[in-house]
């Protein structure tokens, strides 16, 4: 079945330095790929998304490139800030289902 | 302002006893979801809605039951069936096409002690 694979965490980064959160994915369509954000004891909110192979997603400083040779989706800052920490998830659905396939999380600290 | 609104934000209950869990959007969407968060953990499928009279089972929908009724509302019981149903749980929405991004629910904290 499809799936989505994220690198564990958590990653801890020092503020302003460049940040990449890997995630690859499996699945059986062409799929739609996402990435949230979850900030403590809150629900998910969509940082960015992609459609389609080659699309660049971006949005608040933050990008991922849909790579469908290497059917990828990382996660790339440039210069991360405090309030960047939160726990990140890459997902993906594909055209025909109503399911939403998610990738484990990755928790992301950046100090001061 | 349109959204998804879970309430109670937190919610406490003895074991055997059944709860519900609610969740209305405003988003005029036809897809709803509810999911389980454990900690540490991703998120879990317990049941989806695409359209209202019609429920779907997900990954771990034991001990769990839903209705859809109305489009803007997709309540979730906690039965006492469920042997683990200290969790944070939450609810999702998204258009009827698979491209769109889901919307989600502050989420309810539920402990069951």
């Amino acid at each position: 079945g499809d799936s989505v694979t994220q690198m564990e965490g958590p990653v801890t980064l020092s503020e302003e330095a460049f940040l990449t959160i890997n995630c690859t994915y499996t699945a059986t369509g062409y799929p739609s790929l996402f990435w949230y954000v979850q900030y403590p004891g809150e629900g998910l909110q969509l940082l960015l998304k992609a459609t389609k192979a080659d699309d660049k997603g971006s949005n608040k400083g933050f990008e991922a490139t849909y790579r469908k040779e290497t059917t990828s989706f990382h996660l790339e800052k440039g210069s991360v800030q405090v309030s960047d920490s939160a726990v990140y998830f890459c997902a993906l659905t594909t055209s025909g289902t109503y399911k939403y396939i998610f990738g484990t999380g990755t928790r992301l600290k950046v100090l001061a | 302002d349109g959204g998804i609104t879970q309430s109670p934000k937190y919610l406490f209950r003895k074991e055997g006893q059944n709860v519900t869990l609610s969740c209305e959007q405003n988003l005029n969407h036809d897809a709803m979801y509810w999911y389980r968060q454990d900690p540490g953990q991703g998120l879990r499928l317990i049941y989806y809605s695409q359209i209202v009279n019609d429920f779907q089972k997900g990954d771990i929908a034991e001990g769990y039951s839903v209705s859809r009724e109305k489009k803007e509302s997709f309540p979730l019981t906690v039965t006492s069936a469920q042997k683990n149903p200290t969790a944070f749980y939450l609810c999702a929405s998204s258009m009827a096409e698979p491209s769109y991004e889901q919307y989600f629910g502050p989420g309810t904290r539920l402990t069951v002690t």
